[in-house]
């Protein structure tokens, strides 16, 4: 069974362009939630989908957004970059409507430079 | 919102040690998850235990609800365990773990 997946693993991206990251869950997995992980401020909730639907959404500027198509993938787009937002971003997808066990992808490291 | 405290927040032991690992929080939770973070930064799963006790060979966890707080046991430890080892609590309600700031394991050989 394939694990969570999270494309591109890696981003060097200058500040001011936009970017978009990609998150396959577990097939059968509905949940999918994003954090952000920094060395200051460890790891922080982004925002959580279920159904398509966005159900929670973590202390970020508008700049952080997301989405789920109706096959459960996820897609997180952050626009106006800033060197702040340099971070390892990690997708992790859950089976039912309540958070039960989450897994983990590998995450996608982003720079800003 | 709900705190989620580890410690130790770094530890150094010798190959072969055993060694106890705290994630005390500050309200009732459903969910409660161990992890470690592999040098590549993904976060494997080590233990899903909202309650009680589990075991997976050298590895155990136990959490006690409702004293709010939760151990992790690492037996006869290696030098592949070290890394950063994750608790994370479900904030009720609100589809979202909670993260402490993680204990930071170096196993020496």
């Amino acid at each position: 069974k394939a694990g969570v997946t999270q494309t591109p693993r890696y981003l060097i991206k200058t500040r001011g362009q936009q970017v978009t990251l990609s998150c396959s869950p577990i097939s059968g997995h509905r949940s999918v939630s994003w954090y952000q992980q920094t060395p200051g401020q460890g790891l922080q909730f982004l925002f959580e989908y279920f159904s398509e639907t966005q159900r929670n959404k973590g202390n970020f500027p508008g700049r952080f957004s997301g989405r789920q198509f109706s096959n459960s993938r996820s897609e997180m787009n952050v626009s106006t970059l800033e060197l702040g937002d340099s971070a390892l971003y990690l997708c992790a997808s859950s089976l039912q409507d309540t958070v039960t066990e989450a897994f983990f992808g590998q995450g996608t490291r982003l720079t800003v430079v | 919102g709900i705190q989620v405290e580890q410690s130790p927040p770094d530890l150094i032991l010798q190959e072969g040690a055993n060694s106890t690992l705290r994630c005390n929080f500050s309200d009732s939770v459903n969910n409660l998850q161990w992890f470690h973070q592999n040098p590549w930064g993904q976060l494997i799963n080590l233990f899903y235990i909202p309650s009680g006790t589990k075991q997976n060979g050298r590895l155990s966890a136990t959490t006690v609800a409702t004293e709010r707080y939760s151990l992790l046991y690492i037996s006869s430890s290696q030098t592949t365990d070290s890394g950063v080892y994750f608790c994370a609590v479900e904030d009720s309600g609100t589809y979202k773990y909670i993260f402490g700031t993680g204990t930071r394991l170096k196993v020496l050989a």
